[in-house]
Parts: C-alpha cells; sequence; structure tokens
C-alpha cells in the first residue's frame, strides 16, 4: 500500500528545534518529489518545502533559513528539520508526494497526490 | 509569487444543488492548476489535476474547467459527503501556492 506516515510533531518552545519525520511505503522517495505542506489552527493550506529528487529544495519565504528539508534513501524518508521555530509555526504539518499528471499539452503537471496523516507542531511558552 | 484567489470564500447548498467554485491566478498558469478536497479533521484530497483531469476515484459529478487564469470547479449534484472546504493550487512555478480555500456548507 502506498502511504506517507509523518512523526516527530510536539510542544516546543519559541527558538526551539524539531525534526519531523515522513516515512514513506509503497513507493521510494528516491524518484519522487516530496513535499510538506502545513495548516495553522482554523486556516488554510501553505506549502512549506521541496525536495526534488534530484535533490535540489526550494523553500516557502516564511520558513527561508530557518527549515532544511531532506532524505534517507536507506529508510525511504523524508525530514523536515526546524530550527527557530515561533509562534507562528504552529500548525499540522504534513508531507505529500508530488506525482506528474498530463494536460492537454504537456506531462508535467505535478500535484500531491498522496498525503500523510499530519503531526502537530505547537511552538508555546 | 502567484497569488491564488478563490471565490466564493464560502457557500451555503443543498443536497441536489449545482457548486461551483472559482479560482483566479495572478497570472497566466496555464493549466497547472489542482483542485482538492478536505473534510473537518481529514487530510487533503485531490479531486482534480491539471485543471480538468479527474483523479482516480473521485466521482464525476467533480469536474474542472479553465486555463491561463480563470478556473472552475463544479459539483453538478451536491451530495452529503461533500459538504467541506475546497482548495485550490498552483503547480506552475514555486512556491506552489494555494488559493484560501471555499467552505462549501449547509
Amino acid at each position: 500500500e502506498v502511504q506517507l506516515v509523518e512523526s516527530g510533531g510536539g510542544l516546543i518552545q519559541p527558538g526551539g528545534s524539531l525534526r519531523l519525520s515522513c516515512a514513506a511505503s509503497g513507493f521510494s522517495v528516491t524518484n519522487n518529489y516530496m513535499n510538506w505542506v502545513r495548516q495553522a489552527p482554523g486556516k488554510g493550506l501553505e506549502w512549506v518545502s521541496f525536495l526534488h529528487s534530484g535533490g535540489r529544495t526550494y523553500y516557502a519565504d516564511s520558513v527561508k533559513g530557518r527549515f532544511t528539508i531532506s532524505r534517507d534513501n536507506s529508510k525511504n524518508t523524508v525530514y523536515l528539520q526546524m530550527n527557530s521555530l515561533r509562534a507562528g509555526d504552529t500548525a499540522v504539518y504534513y508531507c505529500a508526494r508530488d506525482e506528474p499528471y498530463c494536460s492537454m499539452t504537456s506531462c508535467d503537471v505535478y500535484a500531491f497526490d498522496i498525503w500523510g496523516q499530519g503531526t502537530v507542531v505547537t511552538v508555546s511558552s | 509569487d502567484i497569488q491564488m484567489t478563490q471565490s466564493p470564500s464560502s457557500l451555503s447548498a443543498s443536497i441536489g444543488d449545482r457548486v461551483t467554485i472559482t479560482c483566479r491566478a495572478s497570472q497566466s498558469i496555464s493549466s497547472y492548476l489542482n483542485w482538492y478536497q478536505q473534510k473537518p479533521g481529514k487530510v487533503p484530497k485531490l479531486l482534480i489535476y491539471a485543471a480538468s483531469g479527474l483523479q482516480s476515484g473521485v466521482p464525476s459529478r467533480f469536474s474542472g474547467s479553465g486555463s491561463g487564469t480563470d478556473f472552475t470547479l463544479t459539483i453538478s449534484s451536491l451530495q452529503p459527503e461533500d459538504f467541506a472546504t475546497y482548495y485550490c493550487q498552483q503547480s506552475y512555478s514555486s512556491p506552489r501556492t494555494f488559493g484560501q480555500g471555499t467552505k462549501v456548507g449547509i
């Protein structure tokens, strides 16, 4: 079964660090694009970070310089290292697989087809 | 960054109604537009990819259309399980921005 399972969330004080894990099964994170998306309480979805199969990474401006996405191929797991946490980082964090789909003209329209169940991060003193 | 604006932010509808949600991009994104459904306390689910492609397992009452900057998600006959929040998302460029969501309620 293709699935993603996140872990590592919790209550952390402002300025602290957490590392989230996203364990994949049924497919290889090495060969897929992977993302982290978050959702603050009562708010909408916010894309956070992207990891290309070739290793390139991208970040939302709100987390750039503080968060780092990475993967461990041997564990088939993607990570999100979160440093200098702020109250505004409080959210449910989802990892999501990026899958290519075809439009009328090309086959490079990526969409998040598989999502984990989410892990809750609360930044508070 | 590309801004995605959905309208309305919320709507009330009845079972059997035809429901239309609009998503506008701040610049042309061709067909690089996806729609997701999220029920309260649940994980988002991909409904429509590439503006009009129906994700496997999604009922045919859901459809998407549009290209360039203006897109539409249509539910042809609203069912009880369709009460949820719907998000559009562009995959044209990073950051992969979402719309603010449209809550479909009774």
